[in-house]
């Protein structure tokens, strides 16, 4: 069965600390994984796209690795500020089933 | 370029009516995705659709519900008789091309209440 996996569910930092959020997935065959942030009341938005052989991408203070031998991804956020206070959703691409499937999601809240 | 539309983004039903909601994908986008977000959960996948076709229905209740991508206009999520448990919020994406290597565009949300 499918599944993406994301930990920790809530996390609470202080503004400018760092932080990191996994997804661990089982979904094959592996085409894509992708890490969204949705705000609150809001729909999500694309902060990073992987492929197989990218080990590693940044977007800004966000850091996305991928290990598709382990099967599992992180997002490192740097210098964490009060806007990153949202759910970060991590998607995985199945490409035999041309479909998506979601992680449950990290809530993170960045305080002053 | 406007991005993914979706209206109403609120919408209050009471049981037993019809809800209707509507997307205007991306400009140059051919295929729309819906999903659904029950509260404290994470997304759930209901349907995509191509103009004129629906490709994967998977996640679509088999009673009740159904999704239209029209040659011209916007796509229509559907929902007849609406009950408590449909409450949440539905979110549109749309892509250029199908969802396998190209990246989805959210819009904002359709909120829908029944009371």
């Amino acid at each position: 069965k499918n599944q993406v996996e994301q930990s920790p569910q809530s996390l609470i930092i202080l503004e400018g600390k760092n932080c990191t959020l996994q997804c661990n997935y089982t979904v094959s065959p592996f085409s894509n994984l992708r890490w969204y942030k949705q705000d609150t009341g809001r729909g999500p938005v694309s902060l990073t796209i992987m492929t197989f052989s990218e080990n590693t991408k940044s977007n800004g203070r966000y850091t996305a690795t991928l290990d598709a031998d382990t099967k599992q991804s992180s997002l490192h956020i740097t210098a964490s500020q009060l806007s990153d206070s949202a759910s970060y959703i991590c998607v995985v691409f199945n490409n035999a089933g041309n479909m998506l499937t979601f992680g449950g999601g990290t809530r993170l809240m960045v305080k002053p | 370029n406007a991005g993914v539309m979706q209206n109403p983004r609120h919408l209050v039903r009471r049981r037993g009516q019809e809800a209707r909601l509507r997307c205007s994908p991306m400009k140059g986008h051919s295929h729309v995705y819906w999903y659904r977000q029950l509260p404290e959960e994470g997304l759930k996948f209901m349907v995509y659709l191509q103009k004129e076709n629906i490709i994967d229905e998977s996640g679509m209740p088999k009673e009740r519900f159904s999704a239209e991508f029209p040659k011209e206009g916007p796509s229509i999520l559907r929902i007849q008789q609406v009950v408590r448990g449909d409450s949440a919020a539905y979110f549109c994406a749309s892509s250029p091309l199908g969802q396998g290597s190209y990246e989805q565009y959210f819009g904002p949300g359709t909120r829908l209440t029944v009371t």
